[in-house]
């Protein structure tokens, strides 16, 4: 069956960077546009980044838009997500997620805490 | 961008009784919403999408409606294992948002 399994989290400093990974399985990665989503503690979803099935079509959220990027290689079924300048305020588990008629497919996260 | 607001975003509710949960986008998003669980320390969960239709494995008492800019998510009758925060998305426009969630408690 599909399958996300994310990595790369961790704890940085403010200023810092990080790259994020999430490797697909069980599906034809190429076929779907992907997305990053994160929780920050206590708070909502909030969509990062999308990617198209190509990888020719990026959407970014403003609060991140020029200090992240997010990037895919079909042909090792992953999706990454290169993160720099890193603020307290990044600080949330990170969600790679499949888009078919909706976010149909999760990984389990991977947290990033961004503290001195 | 579109906006999601969810109402209200807390609900109090016995088990074995109806739940009714909202959600408005700031324009029309015709049928292309769906609507995830999620409980603590899990990943969110896809329950229906495109308004109405329950992915593969949800129950039946989960059901969604609405079209447009208004929608309604309904639990006929609470489980002790659906008590958690729903949250919408719209999935008509790039980039596909979400609204700010609901928590079903136990009353």
């Amino acid at each position: 069956q599909a399958q996300l399994v994310e990595s790369g989290g961790g704890l940085v400093n403010p200023g810092g960077s990080l790259r994020l990974s999430c490797a697909a399985s069980g599906f034809i990665f190429s076929d779907f546009y992907m997305g990053w989503i994160r929780q920050a503690p206590g708070k909502g979803l909030e969509w990062v980044s999308y990617i198209s099935s190509s990888g020719s079509t990026i959407y970014y959220a403003d609060s991140v838009k020029g200090r992240f990027t997010i990037s895919r290689d079909n042909a090792k079924s992953s999706l990454y997500l290169q993160m720099d300048s890193l603020r307290v305020e990044d600080t949330a588990v990170y969600y790679c997620a499949r888009k078919y008629y909706a976010m149909d497919v999760w990984g389990q996260g991977t947290t990033v805490t961004v503290s001195s | 961008e579109i906006v999601m607001t969810q109402s209200p975003p807390t609900l109090s509710v016995s088990p074995g009784e109806r739940a009714t949960l909202s959600c408005r986008a700031s324009q029309s998003i015709s049928s292309n919403l769906a609507w995830y669980q999620q409980k603590p320390g899990q990943a969110p969960r896809l329950l229906i999408y495109s308004s109405s239709t329950r992915a593969a494995g949800i129950p039946a008492r989960f059901s969604g409606s609405g079209s447009g800019t208004e929608f309604t998510l309904t639990i006929s009758s609470l489980q002790s294992e659906d008590f958690a925060v729903y949250y919408c998305q719209q999935c008509n426009n790039w980039p596909l948002t979400f609204g700010g969630g609901t928590k079903v408690e136990i009353k």
